[in-house]
């Protein structure tokens, strides 16, 4: 059964980094068709994608973060990464890890989605 | 700028239907996908692509879709539908917008 992890530290300082990992267990993060992503939900509000990453290194990431954030994997240790710089109150957030998944159908449609999910991890932007 | 629009809040009648809407452009191309938030608990998603459930949940979930109107319809709701849901699609050019939620209140 699929299951991911987030971890990383806490609480961390203005202006500062703010690093988290997603351990992947279950299957290869380098399994055919899955994006793995990062999404945030500050305290008491909704959900914001932050950036999803393919094995093998092509990522894509939320426009309004997008100079902010790296996203990287390590396949040897089956986890992915979170990186985002000069951090503020505003990144004060639930930070989630997910399997995502999106493809085409011949219709020309597209379907997107996120599952599973990690329990996410709180991190607190403070002095 | 890419985004999906929902009611933040919605109620319904303990065993009636409810329908929780989502509308964005994305959503002429993209089908949406749904996630149920309940407090202190990672979002779980109850569908996905046209119309999917993942395994272990009820039927009484659908979804369906009409240009660039989602929406996911709960048949005989229950107390323990009591929830956030937010909608999810991409954009056309790639990024991927969630919606703002709808809390659902079961009377």
């Amino acid at each position: 059964q699929l299951q991911l992890q987030e971890s990383g530290p806490g609480l961390v300082k203005p202006s500062e980094t703010l690093s988290l990992t997603c351990n992947v267990s279950g299957d290869s993060i380098k399994s055919n068709n899955y994006y793995w992503g990062w999404i945030r939900q500050p305290p008491g509000k909704g959900l914001e994608w932050i950036g999803s990453l393919y094995y093998s290194g092509d990522t894509y990431y939320n426009p309004s973060l997008k100079s902010r954030v790296t996203i990287s994997v390590d396949t040897s240790t089956n986890q992915f990464s979170l990186r985002l710089i000069s951090v503020t109150a505003a990144d004060t957030a639930l930070y989630y890890c997910a399997r995502h998944t999106s493809i085409g159908f011949t219709s020309g449609s597209y379907a997107s989605w996120f599952d599973p999910w990690g329990q996410g991890t709180l991190v607190t932007v403070s002095s | 700028s890419s985004e999906l629009t929902q009611d933040p809040a919605v109620s319904v009648a303990l065993g009636q239907t409810v329908r929780i809407t989502c509308q964005g452009d994305s959503l002429r191309n993209y089908y949406a996908s749904w996630y149920q938030q309940k407090p202190g608990q990672a979002p779980v998603v109850v569908i996905y692509g046209r119309n999917n459930r993942p395994s272990g949940i009820p039927d009484r979930f659908s979804g369906s879709s009409s240009g660039s109107t989602a929406s996911l319809t709960i048949t005989g709701a229950q107390a323990e539908d009591e929830a956030d849901y937010y909608c999810n699609s991409r954009d056309s050019s790639g990024p991927v917008v969630f919606g703002g939620g709808t809390k659902l209140t079961v009377l």
